[in-house]
Formats: structure tokens, sequence, C-alpha cells
């Protein structure tokens, strides 16, 4: 049961223009969402959270948008670099599950020049 | 953002052979670490929850007898694999936060059993 979904495996931009990355959730009880981006062979690195009282985060380039009612969010990036190019995971968690995370299948971005 | 740490970053061993992993909050201290795993095009896999002074909780489906867990202090969990397959090859990841919201993940370990 894959509670959190990325369905678009891959997704290629070009420089300075916006990517969008989505995630969809099933499970109505996760109240903390989390974007991360993740290099091949290391650990992933932190970008940027949510909560569920909240619709909208923004972190300079970054900002997440939450829809509960759709229970959809996504991450936009503007504008997008070549040094963004690395795979984006979102994540959910509960707030009594202790911080467990459960995590969506990536997204490849490739930000071309 | 915290820092988190592992080693060792690869290891390469014999089938059979039992290889421990530690995770280090380096800056500051966490009660709760989580250890996952990721094969190559595939997502970060929750293994388990490692507690500071009790037993870990495991995810269904992983073994506790094989993925040993201890979280001997408030800046230290280790993953021991024990008897090591083959199919034990991949990239284990632990994670830990200071507030239970955000983890931080170490740069992971890449595990290669011949």
């Amino acid at each position: 049961d894959q509670q959190v979904k990325q369905n678009s495996p891959s997704l290629s931009v070009q420089e300075g223009r916006i990517s969008i990355l989505n995630c969809d959730y099933t499970n109505s009880m996760f109240d903390y969402f989390l974007w991360y981006k993740k290099y091949p062979a290391e650990g992933p690195t932190f970008l940027i959270s949510i909560s569920s009282i909240k619709d909208k985060n923004e972190d300079g380039r970054f900002t997440v948008f939450l829809n509960k009612s759709a229970k959809h969010l996504s991450l936009h990036i503007v504008p997008s670099q070549p040094g963004d190019s690395a795979v984006y995971f979102c994540a959910a968690s509960r707030g009594n599950q202790g911080g467990k995370l459960i995590f969506g299948q990536g997204t490849e971005l490739s930000v071309k020049p | 953002g915290a820092v988190v740490s592992q080693h060792p970053s690869w290891v390469i061993c014999k089938s059979g052979t039992s290889v421990k992993i530690e995770c280090r909050s380096l800056d500051f201290q966490a009660t709760t670490m989580f250890w996952y795993r990721q094969f190559p095009k595939q997502s970060l896999m929750l293994m388990a929850t490692s507690n500071e002074g009790s037993k870990a909780t495991y995810e269904q489906g992983v073994e506790k007898d094989k993925f040993l867990i201890n979280h001997a202090s408030l800046t230290l969990s280790t993953l021991t694999v024990t008897s090591a397959h083959p199919e034990d090859s991949s990239f284990y990841i632990c994670s830990a936060g200071r507030q239970l919201e955000t983890q931080y993940f170490g740069p992971g370990t890449r595990l290669l059993v011949l």
C-alpha cells in the first residue's frame, strides 16, 4: 500500500524556468509533509516542509503548496538551475508516529542549461 | 540544519560475516533515530525506529534478528547486519531529528556482500 505517491519518475526543465514536482497521499491522518533532495550514493538533504495547518510555505526559490482536500502537495522551484538536478522525494508523517516518515518513490529532475 | 554522520561510508564483506554501521548525531541529541534502506532507483524504505534506552521498533517484513539495532546513547545508533548475504547488498541510511517532524539524514553506507 503506497501511501505517498510521486507518479512522475522524471522531469526535464530548461534552466530559468519553473520546476513543479507533484506528490499525492492517501492517508488523511498525515499532518506534516517534507521535501528532500538526493544525489546518488548520498543521504537525502532536507529542503522544505509544511504543516497541515498551512497551504503554502516558501523558502527562497522553493515553495511547497498543500491541498488537503485533494491530498496533494507540490514543490515549485523558481528559477530552476542546473545544480537542482537530483532526485526529489516527498515524505509525510503523523504526529503520533514519533517522526516516522513515509516516502514517495522520487522524481528525478533534470535542469538543462 | 543538524548534522548526522555515518560510518563506514562503504563496506565490502564476504557472505556470512556481520557488518556494523554507526549513525551519529554530531551537534544534537536524538532520542529517536531511524534506519532506512534504498535499492537502486527505488524509494527509501523504513526498516526500524531506534529508541534510546529501549528496543527498536521494526517495520513489517524486517527481520529483527538479522538487522540488530542498538541505540547506545543519545547521539549514537548502530545497525548490525548479521550473517550478511548478497541480497543484503544495499544503501543503508540513518536519520535523526531535533524535533519529531524534520528528520536529517546521514550520508548513507553502501554495503556490498560478495
